[in-house]
């Protein structure tokens, strides 16, 4: 199976302090994409960084990119209750079309 | 703008029962779309993906079949369902160009009894 992996499966911290997920993946890649998953509903686009690519942000969010070690970071700051929720990574087939994601890691924040 | 409709939300059928889940996108021309299941607190398996009418790769075998009629159309079939079979069925688009996101319908919940 090309699905890559994170963790911790599960997170629990509380409001204000930072959530760190990690993910790693198995074959060469384009791009490595975070997704965010509410209970029972369909996964959101959070982040894209491109495999040439070391660090990107995006509001209190920040990914990092180790191609060499096939692995990747998100990085969520300043926690809310809303960012309850279970977070996923997802690689690209580098010569096709296929996206897998990761096992998933459960964040709970606590008001 | 693009949307993603995907039916029913929650469905409940019998083993040996056949199986129909449609998935349909707007605004858009020529889409990638896939099929996705996920087991209950797990992770997302691809199952099928198309990047043209009637064109189907499958990723695993298994009991379902996919199909493209038509150009925003995508189906999720099966023949008898098995128990196995339970999970959460997701749809997805992507525009076919790199570094473009997946948009994700909001899911099918199919309860196999």
């Amino acid at each position: 199976s090309q699905q890559g992996e994170e963790d911790p499966q599960a997170l629990s911290i509380q409001e204000g302090e930072n959530a760190t997920m990690n993910c790693s993946y198995k074959t060469s890649i384009n791009n490595l994409q975070w997704y965010r998953q509410n209970s029972g509903r369909g996964l959101v686009h959070l982040i894209l960084i491109r495999s040439n690519e070391r660090e990107k942000h995006s509001g209190r969010l920040r990914v990092t990119l180790d191609t060499s070690k096939k692995s990747s970071s998100l990085l969520i700051t300043a926690s809310r209750a809303a960012d309850t929720a279970s977070y996923f990574c997802a690689t690209d087939a580098i010569a096709g079309n296929q996206f897998y994601f990761g096992t998933g890691t459960s964040l709970t924040v606590i008001p | 703008s693009q949307t993603i409709h995907q039916w029913p939300a929650t469905l409940v059928q019998p083993v040996g029962s056949p199986l129909s889940l449609e998935c349909t996108v707007e605004g858009t021309s020529n889409p990638n779309l896939y099929w996705y299941r996920q087991a209950a607190g797990r992770g997302l398996q691809l199952l099928f993906y198309s990047v043209g009418i009637g064109q189907i790769s499958s990723e695993v075998p298994q009991n379902l079949s996919a199909s493209r009629p038509q150009d925003r159309q995508f189906i999720l079939s099966s023949k008898k369902l098995l128990l196995s079979d339970s999970g959460f069925y997701l749809c997805a688009w992507h525009g076919g160009l790199y570094n473009e996101k997946l948009f994700f319908g909001s899911g099918t919940q199919l309860s196999v009894l």
